[in-house]
């Protein structure tokens, strides 16, 4: 059974860049046709789709985030990574990775992160 | 954007009472999408695609209906392990979810 769990600084400066990493276990991440994705909660608030990655490297972003992130995969290491640059305290949150089917539905979910921006 | 708009934003019920969910798409979907439960704390979980697939274990109680731009949640019998919050998610073009709704214990 495929599991996912995120790592990475629970605290980052404003204008800073946010990195978080995603770790698959149970499954490779190459196996099947499933993209990797970023999903993002502000705390009591909805979830926010930041964007996936399929294995060859193709990528999809949230229009609106677009411009600041940067989503990656080793599939040697069988991680996908998520890079968020200049954040503010509005990209404060629980950051969850997530297996995408092609035709966007999500399953697993990672535990999630808490990311806090501030100085 | 394709705006999901949930209501209730939350409900109060008992234990065996029949919940009914709604969302709607601000344009059509299709039957593109998808239902989540998410309890305190923890990552969200798949219940419903497709509008109607029920996941690989779900229990049958949890059932999905609509297209276009109407979708509705129902449990049939509401047990203690209910009790969280669900959202809808559309699939149409880049994924966007509604504002979620609380189930709550009456």
């Amino acid at each position: 059974q495929v599991q996912l769990q995120e790592s990475g600084p629970g605290l980052v400066k404003p204008s800073q860049t946010l990195s978080l990493t995603c770790t698959v276990s149970g499954g490779s991440i190459s196996s099947g046709s499933y993209y990797w994705s970023w999903i993002r909660q502000p705390a009591g608030k909805g979830l926010e789709w930041i964007g996936r990655i399929y294995t060859s490297g193709s990528t999809n972003y949230n229009p609106s985030l677009k411009s600041r992130v940067t989503i990656s995969v080793d599939t040697s290491k069988n991680q996908f990574s998520l890079k968020l640059s200049s954040v503010t305290a509005a990209d404060t949150a629980v950051y969850y990775c997530a297996r995408c089917t092609d035709s966007n539905w999500f399953d697993p979910w990672g535990q999630g992160t808490l990311v806090t921006v501030s100085s | 954007d394709i705006q999901m708009t949930q209501s209730p934003s939350s409900v109060s019920a008992s234990v065996g009472d029949r919940v009914t969910i709604t969302c709607r798409a601000s344009q059509g979907i299709s039957s593109w999408l998808a239902w989540y439960q998410q309890k305190p704390g923890k990552a969200p979980k798949l219940l419903i695609y497709a509008a109607s697939s029920l996941q690989s274990g779900v229990p049958s109680r949890f059932s999905g209906s609509g297209s276009g731009t109407d979708f509705t949640l129902t449990i049939s019998s509401l047990q203690p392990e209910d009790f969280a919050t669900y959202y809808c998610q559309q699939a149409n073009s880049f994924p966007t979810f509604g504002g979620g709704t609380k189930v709550e214990i009456k």
